[in-house]
């Protein structure tokens, strides 16, 4: 009965590479959900994506973010161009039919 | 300004005693959820509330939605060192959208 996965649960990068982070949901969920929590702050939503679909990205920035969940294989947080800014802990959860959420471990990122 | 604001902030308590998290809006939320956070992890679901006016048990911890929904309570009685750790309500508008947190409860329970 595994959970919702993520890799790698630590990422170093340097300003100006780009970051993948990848998330495996639940068996049988098709929702995901990206949030990211900055040092000392609350987690904030950031996307929120179906099989090849983006719900709602709200949440992200504008610039450098990207996101999918492809038909198959895992929903990939992309960010481009990375700043120390960008330095998080980044946290995926799915759901079934988009009712209770459940969180992965995270990835966390470091920009040096 | 939160569109929830959980309280305390920070709370230290000794073995036994016992204590309760309040998780306030102005909103209306279809669901609300309590999680549990260790440093290093991700929030772990304790439980899902959806009713207005339910309440829950989970061993020594009790849940309550408020009747409006929009506010909700952790209640633990006899609180232990293993009950250490950071509590996060979240709440979602309506099925299926995305969840927004409250600022979170630092519990500590010194033995």
């Amino acid at each position: 009965n595994a959970g919702v996965m993520q890799n790698p649960r630590h990422l170093v990068r340097r300003r100006g590479q780009e970051a993948r982070l990848r998330c495996s949901p639940m068996k049988g969920h098709s929702h995901v959900y990206w949030y990211r929590q900055l040092p000392e702050e609350g987690l904030k939503f950031m996307v929120y994506l179906q099989k090849e679909n983006i719900i709602d990205e709200s949440g992200m920035p504008k610039e450098r973010f990207s996101a999918e969940f492809p038909k198959e294989g895992p929903s990939i947080l992309r960010i481009q161009q990375v700043v120390r800014g960008d330095s998080a802990a980044y946290f995926c959860a799915s759901s079934a039919l988009g009712d209770t959420q459940y969180f992965g471990p995270g990835t966390r990122l470091t920009v040096l | 300004t939160q569109l929830l604001e959980q309280s305390p902030q920070f709370l230290s308590i000794q073995e036994g005693e016992n204590l309760t998290v309040y998780c306030n809006s102005s909103s209306v939320f279809s669901s609300l959820q309590w999680y549990r956070q260790e440093p290093g992890e991700g929030p772990v679901l304790l439980v899902t509330v959806v009713t207005g006016g339910e309440v829950k048990k989970l061993k020594r911890l009790t849940f309550q939605f408020g009747d409006a929904r929009k506010d909700s309570s952790l209640h633990i009685t006899a609180a232990q060192p293993g009950d250490t750790g950071l509590y996060l309500c979240a709440g979602a508008l309506r099925a299926g959208n995305m969840l927004t947190f409250g600022g979170g409860t630092r519990l500590m329970v010194k033995p």
